[in-house]
């Protein structure tokens, strides 16, 4: 099966800093990888997503890269601002008829930004 | 959209009683899941229906747990007796699956949670 590993597990940055998450996967049959963002008290949330067709993916401040050699992809936040601090969640789903719900989860990066 | 009501948003309960957690999926999705989430084991998969039938209950821990879909409106997760290892987040998410399996619209990969419920069992 799918196994995903994600780094770091906690990181902390300045306000307007940039933060850099790094997911892994195991299955090359997967090819849809969304993110996660997950606020205290609150059920993760999707904010971006990304294909295997396509190399980078950019929404704003938020953008993710893959490279489907290596089997990683990233999570990039630019100009951090408090409200960003959540625990973010990689995920990778493989096979065209797999269904959501069974998308592989990474354990899941605490990101604290500093004011 | 209210998007994915669940209902209690905490439960505190003791060993050996009998627990119901409720979820309310998205109006006009056809995929439900139910997800427990701890420290120790992240995001666990439990079981998940389509068009109100379980397609995959491998995630369900033991026989304690039981889950039931009886229209697209509605689920529950049941755990009787319910004992202290239970204590977590439990968190329904809704999708929604084209019906044809070949088909080119992906929005079946976007998984809508609720806020989940919190379970205290002392």
């Amino acid at each position: 099966g799918e196994n995903v590993e994600q780094h770091p597990s906690t990181l902390s940055v300045q306000e307007g800093d940039s933060a850099v998450i790094k997911c892994t996967y195991s299955d090359s049959a997967s090819n849809y990888f969304p993110w996660y963002k997950q606020e205290l008290g609150k059920g993760p949330q999707l904010i971006i997503d990304i294909r295997s067709n396509v190399g980078e993916k950019k929404d704003q401040r938020i953008a993710v890269t893959l490279n489907k050699t290596a089997k990683h992809f990233s999570l990039h936040i630019t100009e951090t601002q408090p409200e960003d601090s959540a625990v973010y969640f990689c995920a990778a789903l493989g096979g065209y008829n797999t269904n959501a719900g069974k998308s592989t989860f990474g354990d899941g990066t605490t990101l604290t930004v500093k004011p | 959209d209210a998007g994915v009501i669940q209902s209690p948003r905490h439960e505190v309960t003791e060993m050996g009683q009998e627990v119901t957690l409720r979820c309310k999926p998205i109006s006009g999705h056809n995929s439900l899941f139910w997800y427990r989430q701890t420290m120790m084991r992240g995001l666990e998969l439990l079981i998940y229906f389509n068009n109100n039938v379980p397609i995959d209950d491998s995630g369900m821990p033991e026989d304690r747990f039981s889950a039931k879909m009886p229209n697209a409106s509605f689920s529950t997760l049941k755990i009787q007796p319910s004992e202290p290892r239970d204590s977590a987040v439990y968190f329904c998410a809704s999708s929604y699956r084209p019906g044809r399996l070949n088909s080119k619209f992906r929005d079946n990969e976007k998984l809508f949670f609720g806020s989940g419920t919190q379970l205290s069992v002392l």
